[in-house]
């Protein structure tokens, strides 16, 4: 079957420190695999996201390579800062966008 | 363009009534996606639309839930013999042709 796991957090880290979470995904065929970011208060949203593998999603600093050998996808972050904070969820996508799943997330604290 | 929305945002129900919630996708997303998410974990998928198909629906559903898109437009989402079980937020995406979803803020049900 199809299914996401990724680090659970808490995750705390001091500002301009780096940041890795970590998923790994099952899946069956070629997923698309995906990073959405939920603030305080606010709804979900994508982040980043890979359709094949090797490839290498970002945005706002934010860095993720779909590893088809290790079945991995870790967000990576060479400086946060404090507005990063928020919970990150893993996603994959199979069946051509008809169904997402979703990692149980992960809380990141930065602070000052 | 203002976003997906829900309503209510809110429900608190007794045990064993029915409940409906509704979701207003953004305009021209022709995907529709229902998700449940529990107090940490990640957004579990529910169903999905394809204008007003239903393509996908989770094996995890029960009998007890039911959601249309009349017309491919706005959707609903009912549950019918509510569960203390049942509490959750309850969220809806939208997406065009590409695979970014659009989250609507939720609806959280409390079942007493």
């Amino acid at each position: 079957g199809n299914s996401v796991t990724q680090m659970e957090g808490p995750v705390t880290l001091s500002e301009e420190a780096f940041l890795t979470i970590n998923c790994t995904y099952t899946a069956t065929g070629y997923p698309s695999l995906f990073w959405y970011v939920q603030y305080p208060g606010e709804g979900l949203q994508l982040l980043l996201k890979a359709t094949k593998a090797d490839d290498k999603g970002s945005n706002k600093g934010f860095e993720a390579t779909y590893r088809k050998e290790t079945t991995s996808f870790h967000l990576e972050k060479g400086s946060v800062q404090v507005s990063d904070s928020a919970v990150y969820f893993c996603a994959l996508s199979a069946y051509n966008f008809n169904k997402f799943y979703f990692g149980s997330g992960t809380k990141l604290n930065v602070k000052p | 363009d203002t976003g997906v929305s829900q309503n209510p945002r809110h429900k608190i129900t007794k045990r064993g009534q029915n409940v409906t919630f509704r979701c207003d996708p953004i305009s021209e997303h022709n995907r529709l996606y229902w998700y449940r998410q529990t107090l940490g974990q990640g957004p579990e998928f529910l169903t999905y639309f394809q204008n007003e198909a239903q393509l996908e629906k989770s094996r995890l559903l029960s009998d007890r839930f039911s959601a249309e898109r009349p017309k491919g437009s706005f959707s609903t989402l009912e549950i019918q013999r509510t569960e203390q079980g049942d509490s959750a937020m309850y969220l809806c995406a939208s997406s065009s042709a590409e695979y970014e979803q659009y989250f609507g803020p939720g609806t959280r049900l409390t079942v007493t």
